[in-house]
């Protein structure tokens, strides 16, 4: 957790509406990873962004899903209209280069859709 | 398909005892294996790391060990200590075109008893 900021820590949404969460990578790193984590499940990948790019969106829900990191500011994942199955643990982790493997892992947000 | 098994969703140790979580994949490809231990409310750290030219990497209380013939790794910690209770999550690494990915396991949740 050395370093990524991820806020909000916790975010309440009602069906339908829109949910943001930012992530803020460790200084000097570029790449940023989301990951999703459902109860009492693992940690599945959503997307991998560099600065302006999306690298590989393979784990993303093809609907109502999306990730941008723009060349200034935070990394958004963006919900649109939200359901129930969208709560969850959502972690944003970066690294310096790859194809270094490892990754620093922020706080995480917890979504919870009413 | 889950590439990346941790067949035990859970483990109990005495304090002072050795851990042993165990790690098994499919993929052939993969070239570095990572674990990451996760508390509560705060998202994975970084643990200890193998690349798959070497069969061991030891760190103070943490080994881990590569069997490449068997695709099996495992995590050892000797002595365990309360606060090593945690959830422990093995990923593994390949390397895509210019990128990598980590594919993560579901976890183990290791308690050490005091």
């Amino acid at each position: 957790n050395a370093g990524v900021m991820q806020n909000p820590r916790h975010l309440v949404r009602r069906r339908g509406q829109e949910a943001r969460l930012r992530c803020s990578p460790m200084k000097g790193h570029s790449h940023v990873y989301w990951y999703r984590q459902l109860p009492e499940e693992g940690l599945k990948f959503m997307v991998y962004l560099q600065k302006e790019n999306i690298i590989d969106e393979s784990g993303m829900p093809k609907e109502r899903f999306s990730a941008e990191f723009p060349k200034e500011g935070p990394s958004i994942l963006r919900i649109q209209q939200v359901v129930r199955g969208d709560s969850a643990a959502y972690f944003c982790a970066s690294s310096p280069l790859p194809p270094k493997e490892t990754q620093y892992f922020g706080p995480g947000t917890r979504l919870l859709v009413l | 398909d889950q590439q990346v098994k941790q067949n035990s969703p859970s483990l109990s140790v005495q304090e002072g005892r050795i851990s042993i979580l165990n790690c098994d994949y499919t993929n052939s490809m993969f070239d570095y294996f990572l674990w990451y231990k996760k508390y509560p409310a705060e998202g994975p750290t970084f643990l200890i790391s193998i690349s798959s030219i070497k069969d061991k990497n030891e760190d103070g209380r943490f080994t881990v060990f590569l069997n490449k013939s068997a695709k099996h790794l495992s995590l050892h910690i000797v002595p365990s200590q309360p606060g090593d209770s945690a959830v422990y999550f093995c990923a593994a690494s390949a390397k895509a075109g210019n990128n990598r990915k980590l594919i993560w396991g579901l976890g183990t949740s290791l308690a050490v008893n005091p």
